[in-house]
């Protein structure tokens, strides 16, 4: 089975700064996906980048940008002029890539997150 | 609907009261997921549909837990003879299809039931 690790607990960022969420994941699969998702408290999961793994150009989406290192298993977030709407739980999830093989394969497995502070 | 809609937002009950709780996924999306998330813990998997397929419970944690989508489109998470370990927050998510690769892949969540048992 998968397992994603966040490391970091806790976080904080001034705003307008630049932070780095650490993910990590172990699997013996070479095609999968790979998701950050944010969590504010409004509770709502909201999808902040996907990478897939057979590519090898990191992902970005505005301020977001990720650094994939598939040989180390790593999947790191920066985020770029935090902004205090980026204040939330972000979370790391690993999914497998279809055919899927036997049951639960293809849900998503998440880390246990990390908190992240924005000081204005 | 534009999103995927859980109820009820809250719910607080007894331990050893059966609970219901309810999401509506986007339409046309035919997969569905249940996650638990309890406090400071990531997402745990619960349950999956896929369209008419036999959903895949491999994720209930007992037999206290059970649920089902009807119509291939609302589903209900019934918890019998609540714990106070079950007190979480659960979330819905669905997504186009569980097994086409492209676009597919992406889970639209909930806001989730938060469950307190006392």
């Amino acid at each position: 089975a998968q397992t994603v690790t966040q490391s970091q607990p806790e976080m904080s960022v001034q705003e307008a700064e630049t932070v780095t969420l650490s993910c990590t994941y172990d699997t013996s699969e070479s095609d999968y996906y790979l998701f950050w998702y944010k969590q504010p408290p409004s509770r709502q999961m909201i999808l902040v980048i996907r990478q897939e793994a057979y590519k090898q150009q990191n992902a970005t989406e505005n301020r977001f940008s990720v650094n994939f290192q598939k040989a180390a298993k790593s999947f790191s977030l920066k985020i770029s002029d935090s902004q205090l709407g980026d204040a939330a739980m972000y979370f790391c999830a690993y999914r497998s890539a279809p055919p899927y093989s036997g049951a639960g394969s293809y849900q998503l497995t998440f880390g246990k997150g990390t908190k992240l502070s924005v000081i204005p | 609907g534009a999103g995927v809609s859980q109820s009820p937002s809250n719910k607080v009950t007894e331990k050893g009261k059966d609970v219901e709780l309810r999401c509506d996924p986007i339409s046309g999306h035919t997969a569905l997921y249940w996650y638990r998330q309890s406090l400071g813990q990531g997402l745990e998997f619960l349950i999956y549909f896929q369209g008419n397929s036999a959903p895949d419970k491999s994720g209930l944690p007992s037999d206290r837990f059970s649920a089902e989508r009807t119509g291939g489109s609302v589903s209900t998470l019934t918890i019998q003879r609540t714990q106070q370990e079950d007190s979480a927050v659960y979330l819905c998510a669905s997504s186009p299809s569980g097994t086409v690769r492209s676009g597919a892949n992406v889970l639209t969540f909930g806001a989730g039931s938060r469950l307190t048992v006392l």
